[in-house]
């Protein structure tokens, strides 16, 4: 089945010690976002890329970059986690140009851990 | 900044009942969708309603939407246990080519069987 699949799951890292997450999708999506959701908030849009165009939000942190090497995978990379930074992570596919498509496709998500 | 407030924050009701979420939000928008959580997991979308719509059926949800008050309820009939999980409302906004959604904080529902 498409989808969109995100790795690792669960990730611990050191406070400080940088740390990728992946992001693949078999849709053909030509829109990737990278959310962030901390325990009981909403996810926050940190960046998308439509196509290889990288649009960073204005409130987010120089700490967190990402890349789309090609169309089916994306990666976040965060260079020092802090404690701050411990959040579950989400992926998400949209196909702009499509009528009708509006909707998000996300993955399980990656859970970070600081310690 | 966000976009979508929803009440409650939590609601907690007997299996069989009915749960209802309301959502605001503060500028115009094209459509208005709502996502559901599990714990743990990613959003899956549930359904979609478009700013010229008022109402909309999807199984046993209903949205609506009143533009003119700028706010959005989902109402989840004949509830059962396996609808336990957080439900989001989300707003479009367009920014620099795509389309961004922007989430409420959510509204946490347990089902007690």
């Amino acid at each position: 089945d498409a989808m969109v699949i995100q790795n690792p799951r669960y990730q611990v890292t050191q406070f400080g010690k940088p740390v990728t997450l992946s992001c693949s999708q078999t849709l053909n999506h030509n829109v990737m976002y990278w959310y962030q959701q901390k325990s009981s908030q909403a996810p926050k849009l940190l960046f998308h890329y439509y196509d290889k165009d990288f649009n960073n939000e204005a409130d987010t942190p120089d700490n967190f970059q990402s890349r789309r090497p090609n169309t089916s995978f994306c990666f976040l990379d965060i260079r020092s986690p802090g404690l701050g930074d411990a959040a579950m992570y989400l992926c998400a596919t949209f196909y702009r140009g499509r009528p009708g498509a509006n909707v998000l496709t996300f993955g399980a998500g990656s859970r970070l851990t600081v310690l | 900044s966000q976009q979508g407030e929803e009440d409650p924050q939590a609601l907690s009701i007997q299996e069989g009942e009915n749960a209802t979420m309301n959502c605001s939000y503060k500028t115009s928008i094209n459509n208005l969708q709502w996502y559901r959580q599990n714990s743990g997991r990613g959003l899956v979308h549930l359904i979609l309603i478009r700013s010229n719509e008022r109402e909309k059926h999807s199984g046993r949800l209903r949205v609506t939407l009143d533009t003119s008050k700028k706010s959005s309820s989902l109402l989840i009939t004949a509830s059962r246990a396996a609808d336990t999980a957080s439900y989001f409302c989300a707003t479009d906004a367009w920014g620099q080519g795509a389309q961004k959604l922007v989430f409420g904080q959510g509204t946490r529902l347990t089902i007690n069987p």
